[in-house]
C-alpha cells in the first residue's frame, strides 16, 4: 500500500518561498513507473495542476505554465520523498497543497497525501 | 490547455436512486498511444481526492461496482447505480492526455 506524507509550513509571508515536502512509503520516487506530482486546490481556482518529476533513466521535470518561473519540484532518494519550492509567492498561493502519485497505466493518478492548507499572509 | 466542463454542478439525489455526471472536453482525450486518460475523482468533505475510475471506466482498486465510468472522446459520464449516503460529496473529472492535466470545476452530490 502506497502512504504520502505531507509536511511543511501553513503559513507564509508575501515574496518568501513556500516548501512542501511529501515523504512515499510503498513505493521508490525512482519507481520506473511512476510520476510524483504537486496538484493544488482553491476556491478561485479549483484543482489546478503545478508540476511533476519522475525517473527515467535519468530525472525529469514538468511544470504548469502560470508558476513555471517560480516552481521547482526536487526529488530526494536518500529519504524516499520530493518537495515542492514555490518562489515569491502572494495570496493568490493560498491553497490546499497537494501531493499525488500518477501510476500504472498513465492516467492513474491513484494516492493522494492529506493535504497541507498553505496561507500566503503578512 | 483542454477545458474540462461538467454538468451539473449540483445534483440533489434520493438514497437508492442512480445518479449521473457528465463531464465534456474541449477537445479529445485520446492520445498519441490510443488510450484515453479520463479519470473520475471523488472528494469527501475535509480529504484528498480520491481515485473512483480511471482510462474512461476501469474502477481502482477498493471502489464499489456502484460506480461505473463510460464515454468516449470528449464525451465522458460516471453514473452512480444507487446513491449511498457515504457518496455525498463532490466529483470532479480529469483528464492526463497532456500537460497541462486539469479538472472539471466538480459536481457536489448532495442527498435529498
Amino acid at each position: 500500500q502506497v502512504q504520502l506524507q505531507q509536511s511543511g509550513l501553513g503559513l507564509v509571508k508575501p515574496s518568501q518561498t513556500l516548501s512542501l515536502t511529501c515523504a512515499i512509503s510503498g513505493d521508490s520516487v525512482s519507481s520506473s513507473s511512476a510520476a510524483w506530482n504537486w496538484i493544488r486546490q482553491s476556491p478561485s481556482r479549483g484543482l489546478e495542476w503545478l508540476g511533476r518529476t519522475y525517473y527515467r533513466s535519468r530525472w525529469y521535470n514538468d511544470y504548469a505554465v502560470s508558476v513555471k518561473s517560480r516552481i521547482t519540484i526536487t526529488p530526494d532518494t536518500s529519504k524516499n520523498q520530493f518537495s515542492l519550492q514555490l518562489n515569491s509567492v502572494t495570496p493568490e498561493d493560498t491553497a490546499v497543497y497537494y501531493c499525488a502519485r500518477r501510476g500504472e497505466p498513465a492516467g492513474k493518478f491513484d494516492y493522494w497525501g492529506q493535504g497541507t492548507l498553505v496561507t500566503v499572509s503578512s | 490547455d483542454i477545458v474540462m466542463t461538467q454538468t451539473p454542478l449540483s445534483s440533489p439525489v434520493t438514497l437508492g436512486q442512480p445518479a449521473s455526471i457528465s463531464c465534456r472536453s474541449s477537445q479529445s482525450l485520446v492520445h498519441s498511444d490510443g488510450n484515453t486518460y479520463l479519470s473520475w475523482l471523488q472528494q469527501r468533505p475535509g480529504q484528498p481526492p480520491r481515485l473512483l475510475i480511471y482510462n474512461i471506466s476501469n474502477r481502482f482498486s477498493g471502489v464499489p461496482d456502484r460506480f461505473s465510468g463510460s464515454g468516449a472522446g470528449t464525451d465522458f459520464t460516471l453514473k452512480i447505480s444507487r446513491v449511498e449516503a457515504e457518496d455525498v460529496g463532490v466529483y470532479y473529472c480529469m483528464h492526463a492526455t497532456e500537460l497541462p492535466l486539469t479538472f472539471g470545476q466538480g459536481t457536489k452530490l448532495e442527498i435529498k
